[in-house]
């Protein structure tokens, strides 16, 4: 067990409507990082944060955004949601943002869109 | 296509067997990353290969790097169901891209 945690399990939106995914980093973790998962495919870089900025990102429209808190917990916020925004988003924590290999991975969050 | 390609796509073996997971990249590759993955869980590490021909290996898990053919291989000696999940390989990019993953391996171990 990795020490992070993510919420809701599973969820089903309509298209159209905005969702808000929350991640618990491990405790000290500074750097939490967003994937998008499809289904049979690797996950896809979404953003990072760092000390509660933004780090880097990736290919994602801005309707993709997100938030992190200075007690390790964030969240990622997608708006006007699209079918293609059906995956599971997984966080993951780490000590810097350097430290690639040593990100600690959440269960995920599956997002079903209709 | 992608960058990180892995075959095969899937997997289904005999418990005991040994088998092997590639993954070809189309750039060079400088660090290259195996993760395994159950349903419902995250991704877990499993090892990390930066230099041309090295190998490492944790329990019966072995994963080597060929610089030369930007490719890295996964070999599991003698399967056991516990073995069963997706196995993805991913590179480091200098880039904010951070981690690049290839589309996954699914593996069945049938007991």
């Amino acid at each position: 067990e990795t020490g992070v945690t993510q919420s809701p399990t599973h969820l089903i939106k309509t298209r159209g409507q905005q969702v808000t995914l929350r991640c618990s980093s491990q405790s000290g973790h500074n750097t939490v990082s967003w994937y998008q998962q499809a289904l049979g495919q690797g996950p896809q870089f979404i953003f990072q944060y760092y000390r509660e900025e933004e780090n880097g990102r990736g290919n994602f429209p801005p309707r993709f955004s997100g938030l992190q808190f200075p007690n390790y917990s964030s969240e990622l916020n997608v708006n006007a949601l699209e079918l293609d925004d059906s995956a599971l988003y997984l966080c993951a924590s780490s000590l810097d943002p350097g430290q690639t290999y040593e990100q600690y991975f959440g269960p995920g969050t599956r997002l079903t869109v209709t | 296509s992608q960058e990180l390609e892995q075959s095969p796509q899937s997997l289904i073996v005999q418990e005991g067997k040994n088998l092997t997971i590639n993954c070809t990249s189309s750039k060079t590759l400088y660090g290259l990353y195996w993760y395994k993955q159950k349903y419902g869980e995250g991704l877990i590490f499993l090892m990390m290969l930066q230099k041309g021909g090295e190998e490492k290996s944790h329990e019966k898990i072995t994963a080597k790097l060929d610089e030369k053919k930007q490719q890295s291989s996964l070999h599991i000696t003698a399967s056991q169901p516990s073995h069963a999940g997706i196995y993805l390989c991913g590179a480091d990019r200098a880039s904010y891209d951070k981690v690049i993953f290839g589309p996954g391996t699914s593996l069945s171990v049938i007991p």
